[in-house]
């Protein structure tokens, strides 16, 4: 099947820094991918939709200028957290969808002290 | 508030035993996706169900589609070691794009030898 990459697997950080996400689509061309986030024991949480060549649309709740999504070429979507905090931590996850199918990366820790 | 409330969040078998896993919901959908994730991995895709009352098979995998389309179940018969994993089901309302999934927090099972 298709194959999604993520890196970095994980990343641990000072707070107030920032740290990039990135999200790549290895044998397949994607317009659209799709961060989501996942607290221990909860549900993956749609973030944003990520759109080649245009602005990303954001879920309802989720700071525009603290997760920056930058998706400049038809296999890079990146998700920037901006100034990160404690409360940033968690696994972030993106997908790409090819033939009516969700391929998703393999997540991103992260980890802010 | 949770969409999609799966049941049961753990669960613990031998090997060779049945177990069936619940996704209920108070809202329709247009489709419903089972998802199988790994630690450290993004989700794995097993089925879609789309219509109300539908049954699809994968080996040893019964997944089934409440009439209502509000609901779904996933069973396993004879379990085996290698079943173990976060089972997540996902729930696409009308009209969503592919991404805009609501996820269940997921049943982690674990089966012993």
């Amino acid at each position: 099947g298709a194959v999604v990459s993520q890196h970095p697997s994980w990343v641990i950080c000072k707070s107030g820094t920032s740290v990039k996400i990135e999200c790549r689509s290895l044998d397949f061309q994607a317009t659209t991918m799709f961060w989501y986030r996942q607290f221990p024991k909860q549900s993956l949480m749609l973030m944003a939709t990520s759109n080649e060549g245009s602005k990303a649309t954001y879920e309802q709740g989720v700071e525009k200028d603290k997760f920056l999504i930058n998706h400049a070429s038809l296999t890079l979507s990146t998700l920037t957290v901006t100034s990160a905090h404690p409360e940033d931590s968690s696994f972030y996850i993106c997908s790409a969808p090819l033939n009516e199918k969700l391929f998703f990366g393999s997540g991103t820790q992260l980890s802010v002290l | 508030t949770q969409l999609l409330e799966q049941s049961p969040q753990f669960l613990s078998i031998q090997e060779g035993e049945n177990l069936t896993v619940y996704c209920n919901s108070s809202s329709v959908f247009s489709s419903l996706q089972w998802y199988r994730q790994e630690p450290g991995e993004g989700p794995v895709l097993l089925v879609t169900v789309v219509t109300g009352g539908e049954v699809k098979k994968l080996k040893r995998l019964t997944f089934q589609f409440g009439d209502a389309r509000k609901d779904s179940s996933l069973h396993i018969t004879a379990a085996q070691p290698g079943d173990t994993g976060l089972y997540l089901c996902a729930g696409a309302g009308r009209g969503s794009t592919l991404g805009r999934l609501y996820f269940g927090r997921g049943t982690q099972l674990t089966v012993w030898p």
